[in-house]
């Protein structure tokens, strides 16, 4: 059974741009949920999508955005780049009796 | 909110050691708490979990965890530390609350020396 995949595995990208990453889960899983990882704050919940709602969010602005489609295949954005964007953006999915989440390999973004 | 604590943001043991990383969680009901392993440039690896069926947990590559409700705790050990086992570990408490959302320790680094 193939795992959760996510791209790309590494982004560069200038300060105001917008950035799409890709997830997707384990087939079979409906629940797939977002988190940053930076040294100073550590791992942070963003978001998670179930059945193409967004269900429960972290607090992080605006300008983070996501979104599920019916093939439970999500994406995240991120509008108006900050240095402070750059971390390790992870995604899990999770099977509907909620037991675990498995994590992807995770995209490094950079912004600069 | 649900939460948990890691206690020593680096610990250093020998190959062959025992291995005890700490972690205390903070909730009103009934937690499901897990440890994740993240290797460098990794993504997170679901090492074991504790979902109320058994308080000591057996997970992958020789780890265990017990859960002590008494001391709000839920450390993970193996007996014998072994140079693969470098690597940064988190605790982390499922958040109650509508949807799935995981509340992460800050991470111990653990470091194996020969």
């Amino acid at each position: 059974k193939a795992g959760v995949t996510q791209t790309p595995r590494y982004l560069i990208k200038t300060r105001g741009q917008q950035v799409t990453l890709s997830c997707s889960p384990i087939s079979g899983h409906r629940s797939v949920s977002w988190y940053q990882q930076t040294p100073g704050q550590g791992l942070q919940f963003l978001f998670e999508y179930f059945s193409e709602t967004q269900r429960n969010k972290g607090n992080f602005p605006g300008r983070f955005s996501g979104r599920q489609f019916s093939n439970s295949r999500s994406e995240m954005n991120v509008s108006t780049l900050e240095l402070g964007d750059s971390a390790l953006y992870l995604c899990a999915s999770s099977p509907p009796v909620r037991t675990e989440a498995f994590f992807g390999q995770g995209t490094r973004l950079t912004v600069v | 909110a649900q939460s948990v604590t890691q206690l020593g943001s680096h610990v250093s043991v020998s190959e062959g050691a025992l291995v005890l990383l700490r972690c205390n969680y903070s909730s009103s009901v009934p937690p499901y708490l897990f440890w994740y392993v993240q290797y460098p440039n990794q993504g997170l690896q679901l090492l074991l979990k504790y979902t109320s069926a058994a308080t000591l947990v057996k997970g992958i590559n020789g780890f265990e965890a017990e859960f002590k409700k008494s001391e709000t705790s839920f450390h993970l050990t193996k007996p014998s530390a072994h140079m693969s086992d470098a690597a940064e570990y988190f605790c982390a408490v499922w958040v109650e609350d509508s949807g799935y959302a995981l509340n992460f320790g800050k991470g111990t680094s653990l470091l194996v020396t020969p």
